[in-house]
């Protein structure tokens, strides 16, 4: 079945830092990529998608790209700032042909930013 | 918009009682979607609706667990009886097109704890 692997952490940088959180995939057919936000309390919120191979998504300064040679689809950031402290999920849907699924989501990166 | 509304965010019961939570999706939405989180397993798809109609119920747990959809604006999902190892936080997402692979938008979570 489908499965997402990224890195657990808790992943801890300063302000200011560059951000890489890794993220791969394996699936049947061309699915959509996903990644979520989620602060304390919360629930999910979309941060960023891409539907197919190549496309690059991105939101409030974070990006990834749908890399299908290496089923990868890993989130950065150029400078992060302490708002970002959150768990970030990357999840995937696969196109049944039948409507729309489920997400199938990784366990969970926490991020953790200090001044 | 209000967004996916949930009710109650918290709930506290016994074991052996029985435990209904409610989802509101985003008007005009077409899919619907239960998800579990815990910190053993993550977040995990229970189960998905189009247009009503449950497609994939093959997350649900066992058969302690069901879930309704009696109309386009409400959804259920009833433990009975309920168990300790069920405390989790409960989501509810809900998502426009029930054709293509699309955003899920979540509600804040029911927090449910069986003592």
């Amino acid at each position: 079945g489908d499965s997402v692997t990224q890195m657990e952490g808790p992943v801890t940088l300063s302000e200011e830092a560059f951000l890489t959180i890794n993220c791969t995939y394996t699936a049947t057919g061309y699915p959509s990529l996903f990644w979520y936000v989620q602060y304390p309390g919360e629930g999910l919120q979309l941060l960023l998608k891409a539907t197919k191979a190549d496309d690059k998504g991105s939101n409030k300064g974070f990006e990834a790209t749908y890399r299908k040679e290496t089923t990868s689809f890993h989130l950065e950031k150029g400078s992060v700032q302490v708002s970002d402290s959150a768990v970030y999920f990357c999840a995937l849907t696969s196109d049944s042909g039948g409507g729309a699924d489920g997400l199938t989501f990784g366990k969970g990166t926490h991020l953790i930013i200090q001044p | 918009d209000a967004g996916v509304i949930q009710s109650p965010r918290h709930e506290v019961t016994e074991m052996g009682q029985e435990v209904t939570l409610r989802c509101k999706p985003i008007s005009g939405h077409n899919s619907l979607f239960w998800y579990r989180q815990t910190m053993m397993r993550g977040l995990e798809l229970l189960i998905y609706f189009n247009n009503n109609v449950p497609i994939d119920d093959s997350g649900m747990p066992e058969d302690r667990f069901s879930a309704k959809m009696p109309n386009a604006s409400f959804s259920t999902l009833k433990i009975q009886p309920s168990e300790p190892r069920d405390s989790a936080v409960y989501f509810c997402a809900s998502s426009p097109s029930s054709g293509l692979p699309d955003t899920q938008y979540f509600g804040p979570g029911t927090r449910l704890t069986v003592l």
